[in-house]
């Protein structure tokens, strides 16, 4: 059964620092996995996806990793601001069906 | 725009009351779902479907039904019989299963007392 983890559960960080959210999943056979942002009271906004034949991923100051092997991505978040505050979701598509598997999510705030 | 739209955005209910949270979607897209989310959990599938007048039970099916008459709207009941029905509600579509990035609307959260 695909479990999907994610360390730390909350992470406090001053503006500018670089950081990185782990993900880990049980396991390898996936199509994708998916890293999304959620706003409190909001739905979840899709970052970045990384097929499973990917190694990463890169939007803006956002980068993320993908090692099926290991079962573990990361998210890169360079040069941290405020806005970036906010609780970060990872999900893999197993392969073979439409289910997703979600994490608990990383709770995310940045002091200015 | 294309998206997916919920409504309402907070719904309140008494217990014993069925209700319908509503979900379109104008992104083409043949699939959606139904999850539900909890303070400090991941998100829990309770329904899906991957094609009109189609759909499957997730993980947590027990008290809730849907229908999906038209491509673009996946309405979801809570039934009276859902022992816990309070949290947020989020509908979310994709291309297919397989590949496909997910989309989500912004949520309904029900509360019921």
């Amino acid at each position: 059964k695909q479990e999907v983890t994610q360390i730390p559960a909350a992470l406090s960080v001053p503006e500018g620092e670089n950081l990185v959210l782990n993900c880990s999943f049980t396991d390898s056979a996936i199509y994708n996995l998916q890293w999304f942002r959620q706003d409190p009271g909001k739905g979840l906004t899709s970052l970045l996806l990384i097929q499973s034949s990917q190694r990463e991923q890169t939007s803006g100051r956002l980068n993320a990793s993908l090692d099926k092997s290991s079962g573990r991505s990361t998210l890169y978040i360079a040069a941290s601001q405020p806005g970036d505050s906010a609780t970060y979701l990872c999900a893999v598509r197993p392969v073979g069906g439409f289910k997703t598997i979600f994490g608990a999510g990383t709770r995310l705030f940045v002091k200015a | 725009d294309g998206g997916i739209t919920q409504s309402p955005k907070y719904l309140f209910r008494k217990e014993g009351q069925n209700v319908t949270l509503s979900c379109e979607q104008n992104l083409n897209h043949d699939a959606m779902y139904w999850y539900r989310q909890d303070p400090g959990q991941g998100l829990r599938l309770i329904y899906y479907s991957q094609i009109v007048n189609d759909f499957q039970k997730g993980d947590i099916a027990e008290g809730y039904s849907v229908s999906r008459e038209k491509k673009e709207s996946f309405p979801l009941t809570v039934t009276s019989a859902q022992k816990n029905p309070t949290a947020f509600y989020l509908c979310a579509s994709s291309m297919g299963g397989g590949p496909y990035e997910q989309y989500f609307g912004p949520g309904t959260r029900l509360t019921v007392t």
